[in-house]
């Protein structure tokens, strides 16, 4: 299973709701990443997860949550969003040898904040 | 810090055409490289990566890249593009024990009939 999946596929909120990301993956990865990323333009990284401890955090806003409950799961607590914040979200993850630097990304979730 | 250019925004080719999509890095030691390719709505698919030893690398879809350490450069290659390669095209970099990628701008190809 070389796969990342990624629920919902799209969600729509209004800024006063509270949702989540999930995340999944069964490659053994041990470090997972989220991604926010704009139309036309680059993933901008916001957060690492190492061995399930949050090791980078990109100066993201409270209003975004990360969690990583075990080896294969993250998610991404969202409250009181902005319109600005719509975008794809982007997961992935990448093992932790020393000679394996890909990271593997899922298919995006498709966030619209009202 | 690294950093990778992606000179092209946007390329047009006819389908059947061959192409080439230019990235350079800049980073002080031999880097690892990476061309990612995105179609519209979709996640990044990784086409190709070097590490290290042969300097022309194959990937999947028929895709190839070169290292030239001289020319801090990874351009990416196709001999005959088809239609389903319209996409979004990422260069990426990271270095040892980083774990970042930093992505160049992209490079949007379009194909025509």
């Amino acid at each position: 299973d070389t796969e990342v999946t990624q629920t919902p596929k799209h969600l729509v909120m209004g800024m006063t709701n509270k949702k989540s990301l999930k995340c999944e993956q069964h490659m053994g990865h041990r470090a997972m990443y989220w991604y926010k990323q704009k139309a036309k333009k680059p993933p901008e990284l916001m957060f690492v997860y190492s061995y399930e401890k949050l090791s980078i955090n990109e100066s993201v806003p409270s209003r975004f949550s990360p969690e990583c409950p075990n080896s294969s799961l993250l998610n991404l607590h969202l409250h009181a969003l902005q319109p600005e914040d719509s975008a794809l979200y982007l997961c992935a993850s990448r093992r932790q040898d020393a000679w394996d630097y890909e990271q593997y990304f899922g298919p995006g979730t498709r966030l619209t904040v009202t | 810090a690294q950093s990778v250019t992606q000179p092209d925004i946007h390329i047009t080719v006819s389908e059947g055409a061959s192409l080439e999509l230019r990235c350079n890095y800049s980073y002080g030691a031999t880097p690892y490289l990476f061309w990612y390719v995105q179609s519209p709505g979709q996640g990044l698919q990784l086409l190709l990566k070097y590490f290290s030893g042969d300097t022309l690398v194959q990937g999947i879809k028929g895709f190839e890249a070169e290292f030239k350490r001289s020319q801090s450069s990874f351009n990416l290659r196709k001999p005959s593009v088809h239609w389903s390669d319209a996409a979004e095209y990422f260069c990426a970099v990271s270095s040892p024990n980083d774990y970042k990628l930093s992505f160049g701008a992209g490079t949007t190809v379009t194909v025509r009939a």
